[in-house]
């Protein structure tokens, strides 16, 4: 079965420092891992996807995450946070082969403070 | 077009009511989803659309009812919803339902009030 948890609800920094979104997962098989963004009463947004090439995978505004198999975690990084960067992060993974939906962590909460 | 739009964004219907809310993609995806999300929780899924066939229903209330009309189109019809009915409605689209292992597409949501 696969599952993930965000070990994080809430994570607070000061702008124009690092973010590090943590996030471990649990596959039966080479799982495809995704993070999402969901701003205040939006929708959800793809920011990056690892699905079996490289394993740090760069994604959109600045983000990137490692895929690390040993550690089974997929944490999302940015050298520098900004404003805007405030919202909720998912996690989520999909066993592949399988035609099992998406799982979804239980979310972070990033606040950026200026 | 790389989008999934829902409408309408807000509705505010009354417990006797019946309405609809409507998902559409014109990227050629043939796996369609409907999830509901509560204030500060993950969505969870209602149901799965593979190739215009409900494939999982994740054991939702009968007064949710969804149709897949065509392959761009779902709907999910409503009738005699509860006050804790009330949440965001998301959309999603995937190639198909192996092709989830790309992602999902996820419209903007329908923000759904009972009273």
């Amino acid at each position: 079965a696969q599952s993930v948890t965000q070990l994080d609800s809430h994570v607070s920094v000061s702008e124009g420092t690092p973010v590090l979104l943590r996030c471990n997962y649990s596959s039966s098989y080479s799982p495809s891992l995704f993070w999402y963004v969901q701003h205040p009463n939006k929708g959800l947004q793809l920011l990056l996807k690892y699905t079996s090439a490289a394993t740090l995978v760069k994604g959109i505004n600045g983000f990137e995450a490692e895929f690390k198999k040993s550690e089974t975690s997929f944490h999302l990084t940015k050298p520098s946070a900004h404003m805007s960067d405030a919202a909720e992060y998912f996690c989520v993974v999909s066993d592949r082969p399988g035609n099992t939906p998406l799982v979804f962590g239980k979310g972070t909460r990033l606040s950026v403070i200026a | 077009d790389t989008e999934v739009t829902q409408t309408p964004k807000h509705l505010v219907m009354g417990m006797t009511n019946k309405k609809s809310l409507k998902c559409e993609q014109h990227m050629g995806h043939r796996a369609m989803y409907w999830y509901k999300q509560k204030a500060k929780k993950p969505p969870e899924l209602m149901f799965v659309y593979s190739y215009e066939k409900l494939s999982i229903n994740e054991s939702v209330p009968s007064r949710f009812s969804p149709e897949c009309p065509n392959s761009s189109l779902l709907n999910l019809h409503l009738h005699a919803l509860q006050p804790e009915d009330s949440a965001l409605y998301l959309c999603a689209s995937s190639q198909d339902r192996k092709g989830a292992r790309y992602g999902y597409t996820f419209g903007s949501g329908t923000r759904l009030t009972v009273v």
